[in-house]
């Protein structure tokens, strides 16, 4: 089993739905990232967080620390948002350089 | 402002040969990694670079060699290619360890 695995791994959506991608993990962390990729291939940092949730725009990450649990949401989602959208989690127990990745979700938004 | 600027952006290598990935950051960061995305998996560490002058093993780190030749730029040198090292690769950098992430664009690679 993978330490971080997200759901679903692929999301099709119409435009103006709320979309909402999952996040869970085995491990005691200290922070989690939720990233972008772009179609081109370029990858942004949406979020980092290790508690409570995060806004930015219309998209929202919330974190339970308790039932390791990560939620990206995207709302009133448009075509520009298609994306893959990759969770990762920085261990409470090793150093800041390592990450454990998700394999991503795709998500795919129809006008 | 480029931000992180990786070269080139594709490649296609036969086995056996050498090359070297640039990467260049001008954001005053401390830290850089050199990651692999393949398919089904998630991005995963070949080597980080703390501070200038220090490299360190990330998860999948053998076939490669790393150099942080000064504080903005850090490449990742195959010295026989293999063509399990057909991936694409990312270049990132953060202020510190543990902070935000900053890609580059990636460049594929390809090993006949």
């Amino acid at each position: 089993k993978n330490e971080v695995e997200q759901s679903p791994q692929n999301l099709t959506a119409q435009e103006g739905e709320f979309i909402t991608i999952n996040c869970s993990y085995s491990v005691g962390i200290s922070a989690l990232h939720w990233l972008q990729q772009h179609p081109g291939g370029g990858i942004v940092s949406l979020f980092m967080l290790s508690s409570g949730k995060k806004k930015h725009g219309r998209l929202i990450a919330t974190i339970n620390i308790q039932e390791k649990h990560s939620s990206l949401h995207i709302t009133a989602s448009h075509p520009r948002d298609s994306a893959v959208y990759i969770c990762a989690v920085r261990s409470a127990e090793t150093s800041g350089s390592r990450l454990t990745f998700g394999e991503g979700t795709q998500l795919t938004v129809n006008p | 402002n480029a931000g992180v600027t990786q070269t080139p952006k594709f490649q296609v290598l036969k086995t056996g040969q050498s090359m070297t990935l640039q990467c260049a950051q001008d954001m005053n960061h401390n830290s850089m990694y050199w990651y692999r995305q393949d398919p089904g998996m998630g991005l995963r560490l070949i080597y980080y670079s703390a501070s200038e002058g220090t490299t360190d093993k990330g998860e999948v780190p053998n076939g490669y060699n790393v150099s942080r030749l000064n504080k903005r730029e850090f490449s990742l040198r195959l010295e026989s290619a293999a063509p399990s090292q057909t991936s694409v690769y990312f270049c990132a950098s953060t202020v510190t360890l543990g902070s935000p992430l900053h890609f580059g664009n990636g460049t594929r690679l390809t090993v006949t």
